[in-house]
């Protein structure tokens, strides 16, 4: 099975927040990161987080970072059209590789 | 616009064949990584170029290889293709190992094998 895990499915309406939540299982992990994907399209880096800070905000994104838990999460205010997409967390190890979840589709409704 | 660009963005091969597929890193990054993605998955670790020497690999057999040039650009070669092949082949540019957060995607090249 993954080792990061995230849930398959949002749904919310524009103007609300989304969370996204992501669990992680490698402690020792330097980065944590979150890319959108478009259908069709590449990983767009969104932001990630050093592993020794607990949270990060740029713009509209926030990333909440509980390393006791191996939990991390991405909320995005005011949610817009153009969010959907599918979004994944992944975890950097100090080689440098990265290990992804499988990805959470984010639909926003007007 | 993440500076680092794949080529080609699509190709369709079948069983048996081989095919190279080509990465430029963004300016000044050193360390190289590809991965594979298969419809409705998240990627999947390949393997890691640092400076030319493979530096990491994920659980993919002796047939998928690459190579890093002294420009840094990459390429990923995969030899009788098999159907499990087709998928999306994703090159990601990343300045060191990991020294820094920055880990840039190209916009991958989606492989589909007949």
């Amino acid at each position: 099975g993954e080792d990061v895990e995230q849930s398959l499915f949002l749904s919310v309406r524009e103007g609300d927040s989304s969370v996204i939540n992501c669990t992680y299982t490698d402690s020792s992990s330097t980065y944590l990161y979150w890319y959108k994907q478009e259908p069709g399209a590449g990983l767009q880096l969104l932001t990630y987080i050093f592993s020794n800070m607990d949270m990060k905000q740029d713009q509209r994104l926030t990333v909440l970072l509980n390393k006791k838990d191996k939990h991390l999460s991405l909320r995005i205010a005011d949610t817009q059209t153009g969010d959907s997409a599918i979004y994944f967390c992944a975890e950097r190890d100090s080689w440098g590789k990265l290990q992804f979840g499988a990805g959470t589709q984010v639909v926003v409704t007007p | 616009e993440t500076g680092v660009t794949q080529s080609p963005t699509h190709l369709i091969k079948t069983r048996g064949q081989q095919v190279t597929l080509r990465c430029s890193s963004q300016s000044g990054h050193n360390t190289v990584s590809w991965y594979q993605q298969a419809l409705g998955q998240g990627p999947q670790f390949i393997f890691q170029y640092y400076r030319e020497e493979e530096n990491g690999r994920g659980n993919f057999p002796p047939r998928f290889s690459g190579l890093q040039f002294p420009n840094y650009s990459s390429e990923l070669n995969v030899n009788a293709l098999e159907l499990d092949d087709s998928a999306l082949y994703l090159c990601a540019s990343s300045l060191a190992l990991a020294g820094t957060g920055e880990l840039f995607f190209g916009e991958g090249s989606r492989l589909t094998v007949l």
